[in-house]
Order: C-alpha cells, then structure tokens, then sequence
C-alpha cells in the first residue's frame, strides 16, 4: 500500500502565525484530501487537493484560512494560516490506494497558545 | 451532499460479548461503506469495508451488513477483547469521491 509521510508530526504554534503541513505520497495520486480531527471529534473534509488546478474546499473552509499546494502528483501542503487556539486539531493528508481503500498518513498534531 | 449518523456515541460491553455500531446515510447514491478504527494517538485504519452491491461482508472477528433500502449499515465485533477498544468510525462515499465521516463511537472493551 501506499506510504503517506506528514511533516511536521506535531507542532505548537504562536497565536497570530502561519504553518505549512506537507504531505508526501510514494506514488502518483490525481487526489489529495485533507481532513481535520478536532479533539475528540470525526474527521471532517477541509479540501480536495488537485494537481494542475485549485483545491475545492468544503463548506466552512475558505482558501484565505486554508491555502493549499499542490505542485505535483505525490505532494501537497496545508497552511493554516493566522492560527487562533480553535485551529488546535490533528490535521491528516489521505490518498485513495487502488483498492478503494481512502489511506491516511500519521497526521499533523497543531496546538495553538 | 451526504450525511452519515452513527449510534451510539460510547459503547462498553464485557470481554467476549458482541458489539454493535449502527450507521445511516443519506446519499443514495452512496455505494462504498468503510469502517476504520483509530486508538489514541494514532491514524484511522481501515479494517472491514462494503460495497453496494453486497449485503454482507465478515473478516474473522468482524462483520459489516449493508441495507440499501433503510440506507443503513451496521459494524458487528463478536468475542469482543481489550485490544478492540479504540474509537470506530463509519464513512461512506461515491466513486471515489471525498469521504464523509460518522461522528464516532467509543469502544471500551472490560477485561
């Protein structure tokens, strides 16, 4: 199966700043997804990550908040940007693998003071 | 877009019992059905899926049944053990596309 490397695992982050999350993948993917699991909650779709155009965000995400990379077919990045302490969260790359199955890597652990 | 509830929230049985996680979604559409289970600290992964066009799908301990008509699939654990309590989560999709998330259910397993 695929092996999905996130960078950094876990961070604390300054109220006010700006941090990039990126996401390797070992093989060429169309699709990247980015999700994010607030404490104690489900994963919840930020954005869909295409290569060549811009990401789709979902409903209560916007671009300003949550810009994404995606310069090639295995790598994407997320920047959460002007962090307030809500956007503590662990925030997880996936691909689909061609089984179908949706695979997640180890996931990005933010705390904002 | 889709929905998907998840009943319920905290479940406790006894080592060896069974256990039951019931979902709904909304989406007719929907023709994938997976379950992943995450412990503490760690990613969601996979352990038992279902596609529309079966109504029932068993590895070893766990079992997954699919009803198209009510829109509901449930997660069945027998001979439940310790190492099974962590947090499962229902999804469900369309070809592929983004994934949409139960709310989650606690498994505490008692030895």
């Amino acid at each position: 199966s695929a092996v999905i490397s996130q960078k950094p695992s876990r961070d604390i982050c300054q109220r006010g700043t700006s941090l990039t999350i990126q996401c390797q993948v070992d093989s060429q993917v169309t699709m990247m997804f980015w999700y994010r699991q607030q404490p104690g909650q489900s994963l919840t779709l930020i954005a869909t990550a295409n290569q060549g155009s811009e990401a789709t965000y979902e409903s209560g995400f916007v671009i300003d908040k949550f810009p994404i990379s995606r310069p090639n077919l295995t790598f994407s990045t997320l920047t959460v940007s002007n962090m307030s302490p809500e956007d503590s969260s662990i925030y997880l790359c996936s691909v689909y693998l061609p089984t179908g199955e949706l695979f997640f890597g180890e996931g990005s652990r933010l705390t904002v003071l | 877009g889709e929905n998907v509830e998840q009943h319920p929230s905290t479940l406790s049985v006894q080592e060896g019992d069974s256990a039951v996680i019931k979902c709904t979604y909304s989406d007719s559409a929907s023709n994938y059905f997976p379950w992943y289970k995450q412990e503490l600290g760690k990613r969601p992964q996979l352990i038992i899926d279902i596609r529309s066009n079966v109504g029932e799908k068993k590895d070893q301990r766990i079992a997954v049944t699919l009803n198209k008509t009510a829109k509901h699939f449930s997660l069945h654990i027998t001979e439940t053990q310790p190492e099974d309590s962590a947090v499962y989560f229902c999804a469900a999709n369309y070809n592929n596309n983004d994934m949409r998330f139960g709310a989650g259910t606690r498994l505490t397993v008692k030895p």
